[in-house]
């Protein structure tokens, strides 16, 4: 299985700050016939489903707002917040989808 | 819009089966090409991907669950369902629906879009 790693686990950020968050895979996720990398990121609320933020490691999904940012390449990605809102506070994770089976980052808390 | 919705049992024994079932509405499961997926976060493992479905009824599992799990869909229903066999406290877990998005070549490889509420499942006698 591909492992997903996060850093770090909890980030203090001061509203209108950049957040930066990273995800490392174990192995390469580049698809070498599309030459994309085969990265998601969710958000997760309290009391929500997770949400859809970015596939294809950099391409944001509809209705997320632009200040989200995905990008990275091979085994190393980050995902910026450009400027955090109050409502940005949530828990962030990455997923792999390379390989099966599907495997996660284990999380990242953002915390104002 | 799509929604989904998990519904079953909150608790469950150890040694029992766990069943649980995905009610799909704003979207017939027959009228697309998407897989129908089960996920779930325990404090133990995060997220876990557990298996999916096709509307053909294909399936595919995590080979850590395979031996215990099985996927189903009823598309007259307009949802699928979860079995997870001899349950143990370590598959407590808050368990959710998804619908899988994919990019397929020779196999399909999924990213997942809408995600039910969730439902916790507790293991304990």
């Amino acid at each position: 299985d591909i492992a997903m790693t996060q850093s770090p686990v909890s980030l203090p950020v001061s509203l209108g700050e950049r957040a930066t968050i990273h995800c490392k895979s174990s192995q390469s996720v580049l698809y070498s016939d599309n030459n994309q990398n085969s990265i998601a990121w969710y958000q997760h609320k309290p009391r929500q489903p997770p949400r859809l933020l970015i596939y294809w490691a950099s391409i944001r999904e509809s209705g997320v707002p632009d200040r989200f940012s995905g990008s990275g390449s091979g085994t190393d990605f980050t995902l910026t917040i450009s400027s955090l809102q109050a409502e940005d506070v949530a828990v962030y994770y990455c997923q792999q989808y390379y390989s099966s089976p599907y495997t996660f980052g284990q999380g990242t808390k953002l915390e104002i | 819009q799509v929604q989904l919705q998990e519904s079953g049992p909150g608790l469950v024994k150890p040694s029992q089966t766990l069943s649980l079932t995905c009610n799909v509405s704003g979207f017939s499961i027959i009228s697309g090409s998407y897989y129908w997926t089960w996920i779930r976060q325990s404090a133990g493992k995060g997220l876990e991907w557990i298996g999916r479905v096709y509307t053909t009824g294909r399936t595919n599992y995590n080979p850590s669950l395979k031996s215990r799990v099985s996927i189903s869909v009823d598309t007259s229903r307009n949802q699928f369902s979860l079995k997870l066999r001899s349950m143990t406290v370590a598959d407590t877990a808050i368990y959710y629906c998804a619908r899988a998005r994919s990019y397929c070549g020779s196999e399909c490889y999924d990213w997942f879009d809408p995600w039910g509420q969730g439902i916790l499942v507790t293991v304990s006698s």
